[in-house]
């Protein structure tokens, strides 16, 4: 199993641009997440999942679209890049209620 | 969600047991208490849950008071490659819509000095 995928490790924006982050997992889990890490802060959830076709919003939803269509699949969107969304984004996936999650090694964003 | 309460940083001597505190006094009967802990700057790790029995597994111990109003993460034998942000979450995991939401607080930076 290769795990929480997430791509691109890296990326810079321009203010106003939009961008899709990628997470992919392997392990046919129900759950996944996605939280962002501001430098020296803590995780943040933006919007989690509970199954193909069910999101709900986190802590910190606005500015991000999420949709699940498949179970393996949950991206995440910026609809317009602010500077105040330059962050490390994780995503993450459980398999189900009872159990831990596993991470992604996260996505560095950052938009000038 | 239950809100959690740890101390901002600790100091362990590598190679002696690491204790980890975490009150939290407003726990549900439906919530459970899970420990994750984060190195340096990659994703948290998951390390163990527990409901209201004291858990074990090859990482760490958990042992939850019988009010279910503490805990305490025990890594037995810590090393160097144990200091790390840990983070005490309590998690609603059955009979609720939020079961897959996971809110981490501030957490405790354990440094594990030689």
């Amino acid at each position: 199993n290769a795990g929480v995928t997430q791509t691109p490790k890296f990326q810079v924006l321009k203010t106003g641009q939009s961008m899709t982050l990628q997470c992919a997992q392997d392990m046919n889990h129900e759950y996944m997440s996605w939280y962002r890490q501001d430098p020296g802060m803590g995780l943040r959830l933006i919007h989690y999942s509970v199954g193909a076709g069910i999101t709900d919003q986190g802590e910190v939803p606005n500015g991000y679209n999420v949709s699940r269509s498949t179970t393996e699949d949950f991206p995440l969107r910026l609809l317009s890049a602010a500077p105040s969304q330059t962050s490390v984004y994780f995503c993450a996936s459980s398999p189900g209620h009872n159990y831990g999650y596993t991470f992604g090694s996260g996505t560095r964003l950052t938009v000038v | 969600d239950a809100k959690t309460t740890q101390p901002p940083s600790m100091d362990c001597a590598e190679g002696r047991a690491a204790n980890l505190p975490c009150n939290h006094s407003t726990i549900s009967g439906n919530e459970y208490v899970y420990w994750y802990r984060q190195i340096h700057s990659q994703g948290p790790q998951y390390i163990i849950h527990g409901l209201k029995n004291n858990e074990t597994n090859e990482m760490a111990s958990l042992i939850i008071t019988e009010d279910r109003k503490s805990s305490t993460l025990i890594l037995p034998h810590a090393t160097l490659r144990d200091t790390a942000v840990y983070y005490c979450i309590v998690r609603v995991v059955r009979g609720s819509s939020n079961t897959g939401k996971l809110i981490f607080g501030q957490g405790t930076t354990l440094q594990v000095k030689p």
